[in-house]
C-alpha cells in the first residue's frame, strides 16, 4: 500500500492536555497535508506543508516535517472537546495526480 | 462561496442494482476527485479529473465503476450491479490546481451508499 499510516490509532487526553498524531509514509513527496474529519462525512483541510519545509504553524496546531524519516507529526495544543475528531496525513507523491490518505488517528477529548 | 455538494446525501439500494451519485464542485476549481472510505478505514483514491485531460482512473476497483465531469462542472459516479462490499461512503472533492502543484482539496459530505 502507499498509504502513510498515523499513530496512535486512536488516542483519548483530557480537555487542556496537548495532543500529538504522527505519520509515516513510504515515497518521496511534494507536500503533506492534515485533514479532520467528524462523524464519518466531510474532511476539512487543517494545514499543508510542503517538502521543503521543516515546520509549520496554524493557530493551535503545529506540524513538523522529516523528510529524511518519512515521517510528520501534528501538534495540537490546549485540546478542546470539540477537537474529538478523526485527523487523517495525506501525501501528495511526486509525480502523482491525487493524496494518498493514511488510516488516521481518532482522538477524543474529554471534558 | 458554496463548498462542495453531493448528492444524494444516503442511499440504500439491493444487491445488483445501479446507482449513480452526484459532485458539485467549487466553481472555478478545474480538479475533481473521487475517493471511497469504508467504515472505520481511511480514504481510497477512485478517479481524478483535471480540465479537459484525460481522467486519471487508476484507482477505479472495478470495471463496475466509471465516472464523468462536464467541463469544470458536475461529476457523477456510477457503480453497476452494486455488490455488498461497495457500501462506504463516497466522497468528492475539488481543488484549484495549478500545473506541478497541487492545492488544497475540499471535501463535500459525501454519499453514504448501502447496499443490501
Amino acid at each position: 500500500s502507499q498509504q502513510g499510516e498515523e499513530d496512535p490509532q486512536a488516542l483519548s487526553i483530557q480537555e487542556g492536555e496537548n495532543a500529538t498524531m504522527n505519520c509515516s509514509y513510504k515515497t518521496s513527496i511534494n507536500n503533506l497535508q492534515w485533514y479532520r474529519q467528524n462523524s464519518g462525512r466531510g474532511l476539512v483541510h487543517l494545514i499543508l506543508i510542503r517538502s521543503n519545509e521543516r515546520e509549520k504553524h496554524s493557530g493551535r496546531l503545529r506540524v513538523t516535517l522529516d523528510t529524511s524519516k518519512k515521517s510528520s507529526s501534528l501538534l495540537i495544543t490546549a485540546s478542546r472537546a470539540a477537537d474529538t475528531a478523526s485527523y487523517f496525513c495525506a501525501t501528495l507523491q511526486t509525480g502523482a495526480n491525487n493524496l494518498f490518505f493514511g488510516t488516521g488517528t481518532r482522538l477524543t477529548v474529554i471534558p | 462561496g458554496a463548498g462542495v455538494s453531493q448528492s444524494p446525501s444516503n442511499k440504500v439500494t439491493e444487491k445488483g442494482k445501479d446507482v449513480e451519485l452526484r459532485c458539485d464542485p467549487i466553481s472555478g476549481h478545474t480538479a475533481l476527485y473521487w475517493y471511497r472510505q469504508r467504515l472505520g478505514q481511511g480514504l481510497e483514491f477512485l478517479i481524478y479529473f483535471q480540465g479537459n485531460s484525460a481522467p486519471d482512473k487508476s484507482g477505479l476497483p472495478s470495471d463496475r465503476f466509471s465516472a464523468e465531469r462536464t467541463g469544470e462542472s458536475v461529476s457523477t459516479l456510477t457503480i453497476q450491479r452494486t455488490q455488498q462490499e461497495d457500501s462506504a461512503v463516497y466522497l468528492c472533492a475539488s481543488s484549484f490546481r495549478l500545473a506541478g502543484r497541487a492545492d488544497t482539496q475540499y471535501f463535500g459530505p459525501g454519499t453514504r451508499l448501502t447496499v443490501l
